[in-house]
């Protein structure tokens, strides 16, 4: 099986401006995960969709968005770049079947780097 | 939210033992203790986890204390490709992971 994907491995924006970062999970997974980590606050949770709902949201402004497709990839989307936003963005994905543990799958993250 | 807490930094010697400590004394009756690793320049990767009893993979052991407040994760030869960032985690709810600050073992030849 293809390990969880993520596009595009590195990315250079500039202040005020929007991108947007997929994420392919492992095939038959519904649910995908999506963390910020920065040398400062660590690994931080941003949100997880299933099944194209946006099931858990952590703690970032709503500049930070994301969606899930009928496929399972998902996307997110940070409008309005601010500096503090240089990241590596990590997506997770999880087969999910309703038992009380499902390990997470990391893809090797996405780079931004914000001037 | 359920919290871990980790030594920042730890060091061993190839192929001898190591236990990496981590105190979650805020740690509900339902929460699963997991550790994940993760190596430079990767995403995290699975390594083990538990609910209450002791737990064993081909990768480590992961020892729970009764009162469920600490656990080790014991891996049992160092090899070079051990030296990773470790993370140990409560699960908040979901598949909603906190992620402390982890902790960086360095293997020494």
């Amino acid at each position: 099986k293809a390990g969880v994907t993520q596009t595009p491995r590195y990315l250079i924006k500039t202040r005020g401006q929007q991108v947007t970062l997929s994420c392919s999970p492992i095939s038959g997974h519904r649910s995908v995960s999506w963390y910020q980590q920065t040398p400062g606050q660590g690994l931080q949770f941003l949100f997880e969709y299933f099944s194209e709902t946006q099931r858990n949201k952590g703690n970032f402004p709503g500049r930070f968005s994301g969606r899930q497709f009928s496929n399972s990839r998902s996307e997110m989307n940070v409008s309005t770049l601010e500096l503090g936003d240089s990241a590596l963005y990590l997506c997770a994905s999880s087969n999910d079947t309703g038992g009380d543990y499902n390990e997470q799958f990391f893809g090797p993250g996405t780079r931004l780097t914000v001037l | 939210d359920a919290k871990t807490t980790q030594p920042n930094s730890m060091e061993s010697n190839e192929e001898e033992p190591v236990h990496l400590p981590c105190n979650h004394s805020t740690i509900s009756g339902t929460d699963y203790i997991h550790w994940y690793r993760q190596l430079p320049s990767q995403g995290p990767e699975y390594v083990i986890h538990g609910l209450t009893s002791n737990v064993n993979n081909r990768m480590a052991s992961l020892a729970i204390a009764e009162d469920r407040k600490s656990s080790t994760l014991i891996l049992h030869r160092a090899t070079l490709r051990d030296a990773a960032v470790y993370y140990c985690i409560l699960r908040y709810t979901g598949n909603q992971f906190y992620f402390g600050t982890g902790t960086s073992l360095t293997v020494i030849p």
